[in-house]
């Protein structure tokens, strides 16, 4: 069971370019979602998605997009990117959206992203 | 006023000795609540769910007390392999998305 997969691990961009982080889950999450993490700042959501065709913002969205064309994949686009979106970004997805169930994330692997 | 507050530690320990921190909370309706642990350079991954009543798990305790909005950790018999940043994670009522805190770090030494 692969879980939530993300890629790439490691990118170096240049400010400027565009570039899109892949996540996909193999367990049939309803609920997914993109987070930076900086020092000291804790996991902040950048965008969510409740199901397929489904996104929306969350507390940073600014200078990111999402799809959600299929249950399974969730891809972050970088539109131009700025040295303030160096950072870990980390792809999450939950069985479920109903929050009175407690909602149990399961995290990828974490990718490093570094803007130049 | 973030949503989520921890002391970031470093809590630093022997082997063998209990370490306890908290976590405080700023919506008093929130409904379900977890701890996270964080190893270096590695993803969160789920360490407990936090029940009203407390509840245990190996030498891991939490709590939880609503009256005075915080949940705690409390580590017995400190290992090794129990140095990490560990993540309080709050989930406000009728939204799924969750609030992080920051993490508080835990190193135990030999």
């Amino acid at each position: 069971n692969a879980g939530v997969t993300q890629t790439p691990k490691f990118q170096v961009l240049k400010t400027g370019q565009s570039m899109t982080l892949q996540c996909a889950q193999d367990m049939n999450h309803e609920y997914m979602s993109w987070y930076r993490q900086d020092p000291g700042m804790g996991l902040r959501l950048i965008h969510y998605s409740v199901g397929a065709g489904i996104t929306d913002q969350g507390e940073v969205p600014n200078g990111y997009n999402v799809s959600r064309s299929t249950t399974e994949d969730f891809p972050l686009r970088l539109l131009s990117a700025a040295p303030s979106q160096t950072s870990v970004y980390f792809c999450a997805s939950s069985p479920t959206v109903d929050s009175s169930s407690g909602n149990t994330i399961y995290f990828g692997e974490g990718s490093w992203l570094t803007v130049v | 006023r973030k949503e989520v507050e921890q002391d970031p530690g470093p809590f630093n320990v022997p082997e063998g000795a209990t370490v306890a921190f908290n976590c405080t909370y700023s919506n008093s309706a929130s409904q379900s609540f977890f701890w996270y642990r964080q190893d270096c350079r590695k993803e969160p991954k789920l360490l407990m769910s936090v029940y009203s009543s407390g509840n245990e798990d190996g030498r891991f305790t939490a709590q939880l007390n609503r009256a005075s909005q915080y949940i705690s950790l409390l580590i017995r018999d400190s290992k090794l392999s129990d140095s990490a940043t560990y993540l309080c994670v709050v989930n406000p009522p009728d939204d799924y998305k969750l609030s992080f805190g920051a993490g508080t770090t835990v190193t135990v030494r030999a």
